[in-house]
This record gives structure tokens, sequence and C-alpha cells, in this order.
């Protein structure tokens, strides 16, 4: 099975851009889906697709792709976006799905 | 609305084996997949393993290859996922989530609240 990277940790300045990455050889084939996770809860949708937000979901989230690397950004990001941030991706050689380690954002 | 509601937490024995439900309400269970995903404490996701309700045909981590099981009720709308030969190692937090495709896109749009298994002799 592929396996998805993510950097561990990030930080953003309060208001200002941040990009989260995520590298796999799955991306090659088919879209990552992010998600947000705070503390103590169960994970959210933010991003899927090439750059489809769910609903809810405010359009400062946006997404893009560059070969085999996925790209979350966050346009001017607020307090509330302080969270774990998963990739995920489905591998077509054998129907599996991964996840990316994640990446914890902090908003300073 | 979508809402999947998962069983309370559990504690077993290392050894035992444990069955988790998640039970689906506002949609038609058949008409998308479930996966199973856990958390140990302070880690990341892990993707367990996928169940197509309509057919009850299922896919498995090969991290959980022997010891996995998924299954469905369609007449409750509920889906069970039991892992046998419990060890430390498996104490996390278990979630089941619902699988969506379109247009080639394969995401994950609902998750159920989690159940925590600890396994403790």
């Amino acid at each position: 099975s592929s396996e998805l990277t993510q950097d561990p940790a990030v930080s953003v300045a309060l208001g200002q851009t941040v990009r989260l990455t995520c590298q796999g050889d799955s991306l090659r084939l088919n879209y990552a889906s992010w998600y947000q996770q705070r503390p103590g809860q169960a994970p959210e949708l933010v991003l899927f697709g090439k750059n489809n937000r769910p609903a809810g979901i405010p359009d400062r989230f946006s997404g893009s792709y560059s070969g085999t690397t996925a790209s979350l950004t966050v346009t001017g990001a607020q307090a509330e976006d302080e969270a774990d941030y998963y990739c995920c991706s489905r591998d077509n050689t054998d129907d599996h799905w991964v996840f990316g380690g994640g990446t914890k954002l902090t908003v300073l | 609305q979508v809402h999947l509601v998962q069983s309370g937490a559990e504690v077993k024995k290392p050894g035992a084996s444990v069955r988790l439900s998640c039970k689906a309400s506002g949609y038609t269970l058949t008409s998308y997949y479930i996966h199973w995903v856990r958390q140990a404490p302070g880690q990341g996701l892990e993707w367990m393993g996928i169940i197509d309700p309509s057919t009850g045909g299922t896919t498995y981590s090969q991290k959980f290859q022997g010891r996995l099981a998924m299954t469905r009720d369609t007449s409750t709308s509920t889906v069970y996922m039991a892992l046998s030969s419990l060890t430390s190692e498996d104490r996390a937090i278990y979630f089941c989530s619902r699988g969506r495709y379109s247009s080639g896109w394969y995401w994950i749009d609902t998750w159920g609240q989690g159940t925590l298994v600890t396994v403790s002799s």
C-alpha cells in the first residue's frame, strides 16, 4: 500500500496564509481529501476532489496539486483553525485507503 | 440529516475480541460505503478497512488481515466491526465513517463520534 507524507507541525501568524502539504504516489491518480481534527473531536471534512469544500467550510480553505503533492492552503488563518489536519487518498492498486501522518497547525 | 452513532466504550482483556456497532440514520445505508478508522492515544488516523453495505463485500488493511471482520445488518442500518486477539496496541478510539465517490473523486463526508476501546489485564 502507498503512503502519504505530511509535515508534523506548522505554525502561522494570525491572519497570515499557510500551506500544508501531502506527498504520495497515490496522488498521481487520485485527489486527496483533507480533514480537520480538534482535540477530543472526530475528524471533519474540509476539502475534497480538485478543490471542493463541504457546506459550512469557510472559503479561506483551498486546495491545489503539483505532481504527487497535494496542498491545503489556509488564507487568513483564524484562531479556530488551530487543529490537526490529515490528508487521505485511495490507492487504486489495491483499493486500500491511506491517511497521512497529520500536521499540527498552530496559529500564533 | 446524516448521522453515524457508535456504540459505547469497551474494556477488554488481552486476547479477547471486541465488536463495535455503527448505526446510520438520515440516509439509506446501502447507498454508501462505510470505513473504519482508528486513532491510538496521541497518534494519527489509521485506516482499517471498508465495507460495501449493499453487498457485504469488504477490503481490509493488510495490517489487520485475519483478525478483523466487518459485517452489516441492513434491517437496522447498522454496520459492525469485530477485532480479535486484542493487545495493548489496539487501545484506540475507533471511528466509523461514510465513504463517498463521485466523478472519480473519493472522500469521507461523515464521521461517527468514536468508540474508545481499552485493552487491559
